[in-house]
């Protein structure tokens, strides 16, 4: 059974870098065939696609956010992570990673972790 | 992108209705990218429907998902007190995007 876990600050100061880790146990991300995913969703709101990683490197971000988003992976510990530049408030969000088979939808998800932008 | 656009945004119903949740897409959606997940309060979102169609593992046979191209649908059969909850569909050509999602609500 593929489990997702993140961690990281659950606050961050205005102008600063959201940073966040996913650890992924019950399967090993260097084998290729999925996409590891991060998505947000704002309080009371819906789902916002991120970006993803493949295990080769190769990264895929949301338009809206390319300017500021970073995504790696470290296939020795098992784990990828989000860097999110410059944040505001409206970056205040549940932040979740996931796990999508090439092609397919996701299919494991992390419980969330709750980021709030505040000074 | 493709931008989906779900309706109605809340369904008041009471349980064992007939639950009919629609996802309009801008363009066209290869019926094999279109996925419906339910997520209650505090939880992750879990994968019901994909491919438009076909059903998750341990996923129970009153859910449904039918439709292509730009018009889809999830429809609960008989709800049951644990389905009350939001529904998002998602494409997952390139780049994903998300439906804004529609609250099920008890009558």
């Amino acid at each position: 059974q593929v489990q997702l876990q993140e961690s990281g600050p659950g606050l961050v100061k205005p102008s600063q870098t959201l940073s966040l880790t996913c650890t992924v146990s019950g399967g090993s991300i260097s084998s290729g065939g999925y996409y590891w995913s991060w998505i947000r969703q704002h309080p009371g709101k819906g789902l916002e696609w991120i970006g993803y990683i493949y295990y080769s490197g190769s990264t895929y971000y949301n338009p809206s956010l390319k300017s500021r988003v970073t995504i790696s992976v470290d296939t020795s510990k098992n784990q990828f992570s989000l860097k999110l530049s410059s944040v505001t408030a409206a970056d205040t969000a549940v932040y979740y990673c996931a796990r999508a088979p090439d092609r397919g939808p996701i299919d494991y998800w992390g419980q969330g972790t709750l980021v709030t932008v505040s000074s | 992108e493709i931008v989906l656009t779900q309706s109605p945004g809340t369904l008041s119903l009471s349980p064992g209705e007939r639950a009919t949740l629609s996802c309009r897409a801008s363009q066209s959606v290869s019926s094999s990218y279109l996925a419906w997940y339910q997520q209650k309060p505090g939880q992750a979102p879990r994968l019901l429907i994909y491919g438009a169609s076909s059903r998750a593992t341990g996923i129970p046979d009153r859910f449904s998902g039918s439709g292509s191209g730009t018009d889809f649908t999830l429809t609960i059969s008989r709800l049951e007190p644990e389905d009350f909850a939001v529904y998002y569909c998602q494409q997952y050509g390139s780049p994903w995007t998300f439906g804004q999602g529609t609250k099920v609500e008890i009558k």
